[in-house]
């Protein structure tokens, strides 16, 4: 069964440091999220993306955050420079298209662990 | 921006004991997802409300969506150990442009 791939599961890192997350999404998925997921709360949307295309990235904090999806497929989000408050599950789903409303496939996620 | 509300944040039961979560939002929905993600997990998709009224039930999960569009409830009867987790709505605003929100979550523990 396809999957939404994510790498790493795992990092630390110290504040002000840069980190980068990866995402690869199922495959023939034109809508990729990423969300932000602080332990006891609900997943909080990032960036949406729409192929290579940014459809909505009001909540991303974009002075130390950016996402790209250059051709459409995979993805990146970095964050420059780490702070204590970034320390989060970061999740990565993909959905056939989102403009269409179908289920979203959630990776793995990476938990992120900011010293 | 869009917010989705959901209730209650925690539930305790007894194994056999119903269950219900309810989500609400102040504006209208183009359609809503419930997800649960099990401890430890992601979140994986249960089901996705369309119409006004609509109901729509898998074994013994009773999903609504209410007329008006603006809010739902997942009902899960005689629960089972199986069945701990967090259960999500995630919400798709009027607009329709496939931004899915989410809720805090219900995170229901079962006492066999």
């Amino acid at each position: 069964e396809a999957e939404v791939a994510q790498s790493p599961r795992y990092k630390i890192t110290e504040k002000s440091q840069a980190v980068a997350f990866w995402c690869d999404p199922i495959s023939g998925h034109a809508t990729l999220y990423w969300y932000r997921q602080i332990l006891g709360q609900g997943p909080e949307l990032l960036v949406q993306f729409q192929d290579e295309s940014v459809v909505d990235d009001s909540q991303l904090p974009k002075d130390r955050f950016s996402a790209e999806r250059l051709k459409g497929v995979d993805s990146t989000l970095k964050i420059q420079p780490a702070e204590l408050g970034d320390s989060a599950m970061y999740l990565c789903a993909s959905s056939l298209s989102g403009l269409f409303n179908t289920e979203a496939f959630f990776g793995q996620g990476t938990r992120l662990t900011v010293v | 921006g869009q917010q989705v509300m959901q209730i209650p944040q925690y539930q305790h039961v007894q194994e056999g004991e119903d269950f219900t979560t309810y989500c609400n939002s102040s504006t209208t929905l183009s359609n809503i997802q419930w997800y649960k993600q099990r401890p430890g997990g992601h979140p994986v998709f249960l089901i996705q409300l369309v119409k006004s009224g609509e109901v729509k039930k898998q074994k013994r999960l009773t999903f609504q969506f209410g007329e008006a569009k603006k809010n739902s409830s997942l009902h899960i009867t005689a629960t089972q150990t199986t069945d701990v987790g967090t259960y999500f709505c995630a919400a798709n605003g009027s607009s329709n442009t496939g931004k899915l929100i989410f809720g805090q979550g219900t995170t229901l523990q079962v006492k066999p």
